[in-house]
C-alpha cells in the first residue's frame, strides 16, 4: 500500500549504458515529478508532468527522458551514462489546481551509480 | 523568484535540549513554505508545512515553525530534542507564481543528536 514506489531501489551501470527508473503512485494524484539529489544533499527538480502532459522540465540533458504512460506513473529512461549522472533520483507526486499548496510526497529514491 | 536559505550545514544538541534549525525564504508572493525530513537512505517526509493560515505551525513528533514575514524566517523548533530526531532537514518554498508546482528546496540541514 506504499503510496509513492519507485524501482528500482540501487542501480550500478557502466558509463555508456542506458537506464529506466520506474514510479507509480496510488494517491490519485495528477502531477508527477522527478527530483535529483546530489551528494551533498542538495534536491533540484528534473521534470513535472501533469495530466501526463509535461508542464516543467530544467535545464537537463536530453539524454534524460521521461515518459508518462498515464497520471500515476512516470518512468524515467537516461541514455549513455555518465559519471555525474550517480545520484539518488526522487520521484513525487502532488494534486494541483485550486487550493493547491504544493505539498509533495515522495517515493523512497532511487540510487543511482554510474561507474 | 522564490528562493531559500538554511543558515546551518549541521546542527549538534544533545538528547532532551532544544533543537532550532533556521530557515529564510525569498518569494515573490504569498509564499507556501515546508519542511521535509530525510532520515537515512530514506524518502523525503512532510514534517509541517505553511499556506497562509496560522503563523504558528505545528507538524509531527512535536516539531513547529513560525512564520514570520517580517523577517523572512520559517524557523523549525522543537523543545526536546530525541536521538530518533536525528536526520536531514530541508526547508521548501513554493509560491503562486508557479501555481504551487515548483518547489525549491534548500541545501539542508545534518541534525546530529548526542546522548
Amino acid at each position: 500500500d506504499t503510496a509513492v514506489s519507485q524501482t528500482p531501489k540501487y542501480l550500478v551501470t557502466q558509463m555508456g549504458n542506458d537506464k529506466s527508473i520506474k514510479c507509480e503512485q496510488n494517491l490519485g494524484h495528477d502531477t508527477m515529478y522527478w527530483y535529483k539529489q546530489d551528494s551533498k544533499k542538495f534536491l533540484k527538480i528534473m521534470f513535472s508532468y501533469n495530466n501526463k502532459e509535461l508542464i516543467i522540465n530544467e535545464t537537463v540533458p536530453n539524454r534524460f527522458s521521461p515518459k508518462s504512460p498515464d497520471k500515476a506513473h512516470l518512468n524515467l529512461h537516461i541514455n549513455s551514462l555518465e559519471l555525474g549522472d550517480s545520484a539518488v533520483y526522487f520521484c513525487a507526486s502532488s494534486q494541483r489546481g485550486q487550493g493547491a499548496t504544493g505539498e509533495l510526497f515522495f517515493g523512497e529514491g532511487s540510487r543511482l551509480t554510474v561507474l | 523568484a522564490q528562493s531559500v536559505t538554511q543558515l546551518d550545514s549541521h546542527v549538534s544538541v544533545s538528547e532532551g535540549t532544544p533543537v532550532l534549525l533556521r530557515c529564510n525564504y525569498s518569494s515573490s508572493y504569498s509564499p507556501s513554505l515546508f519542511w521535509y525530513v530525510q532520515h537515512p537512505n530514506k524518502g523525503l517526509q512532510l514534517l509541517l508545512k505553511y499556506t497562509s493560515a496560522a503563523t504558528l505551525v505545528k507538524g509531527i513528533n512535536g516539531f513547529e515553525a513560525e512564520f514570520k514575514k517580517s523577517e523572512t524566517s520559517f524557523h523549525l523548533t522543537k523543545p526536546s530534542a530525541h536521538m530518533s530526531d536525528a536526520a536531514e532537514y530541508f526547508c521548501v518554498v513554493s509560491d503562486r507564481d508557479t501555481g504551487f508546482q515548483k518547489l525549491v528546496f534548500g541545501t539542508g540541514t545534518r541534525l546530529l543528536v548526542s546522548p
